[in-house]
């Protein structure tokens, strides 16, 4: 298995550019997520999915936009993108349900500037 | 609202020296995670401790919960300097549900000296 797998690893965005940040995962997972992380912050939550066609705001949902067409890919677009967009970005899936441990596996992350 | 705490955020380490640091957080949760994150990497998970008195082991790493207190404190044993990182813990933000949300503390750095 791959796991959590994101493209591309890093972008560098003028201000107003649009893009999108891909991630799969081939673990079948139903639940993902989107994470943004600051220099020397914890990550929040951006956009979460419960399953294909189920999406949710997290915390810091304004500026992004998020899909479910697929169990296998989570895709975060960015519309008009503003420095306060620079960060890095990472994807994680879940296993539904069953087990005890419930972990997050996440991605290798998108390093996006924005100038 | 859930808000987790984590001390200190940085915390330089002599080799072979014993260490503690601290996860607290603010509302019942029944599921802690402690991830941890080289330079310029992704998250890799370490532990879940999923109950009151839970204690889980990872080389040189022991943490345990107390969810009475609402704290987590890895201990660090005889510090070397593989374990140069920074450590989250996260907190399950739905109590009794599987909605799996985390919220993440802001991160222990810790540095090993020789």
């Amino acid at each position: 298995n791959a796991g959590v797998t994101q493209t591309p690893k890093f972008r560098i965005l003028k201000i107003g550019q649009s893009m999108t940040l891909q991630c799969t995962q081939d673990m079948n997972h139903n639940y993902m997520y989107w994470y943004r992380q600051d220099p020397g912050m914890g990550l929040k939550l951006i956009y979460y999915s419960v399953g294909a066609g189920i999406t949710d705001k997290g915390e810091v949902p304004n500026g992004y936009n998020v899909s479910r067409s697929t169990t296998e890919d989570f895709p975060l677009r960015l519309e008009l993108a503003a420095p306060s967009q620079t960060s890095v970005y990472f994807c994680a899936s879940r296993r539904t349900s069953g087990g005890a441990r419930n972990e997050q596996f996440f991605g290798p992350g998108t390093r996006l500037t924005v100038l | 609202e859930l808000k987790v705490e984590q001390n200190p955020l940085f915390l330089s380490m002599q080799e072979g020296k014993n260490y503690t640091i601290y996860c607290n957080y603010s509302t019942t949760s029944d599921r802690l995670y402690w991830y941890r994150q080289d330079p310029g990497k992704s998250l890799e998970s370490l532990f879940v401790l999923l109950s009151n008195g839970a204690v889980k082991q990872e080389g040189r790493l022991m943490a345990s919960l107390d969810t009475k207190a609402r704290l987590s404190t890895p201990h660090i044993t005889a510090a070397v300097h593989d374990l140069s990182a920074t450590y989250f813990c996260a907190v399950d933000s739905n109590y009794g549900g599987s909605q799996g949300n985390l919220i993440f503390g802001k991160g222990t750095k810790l540095s090993v000296k020789p």
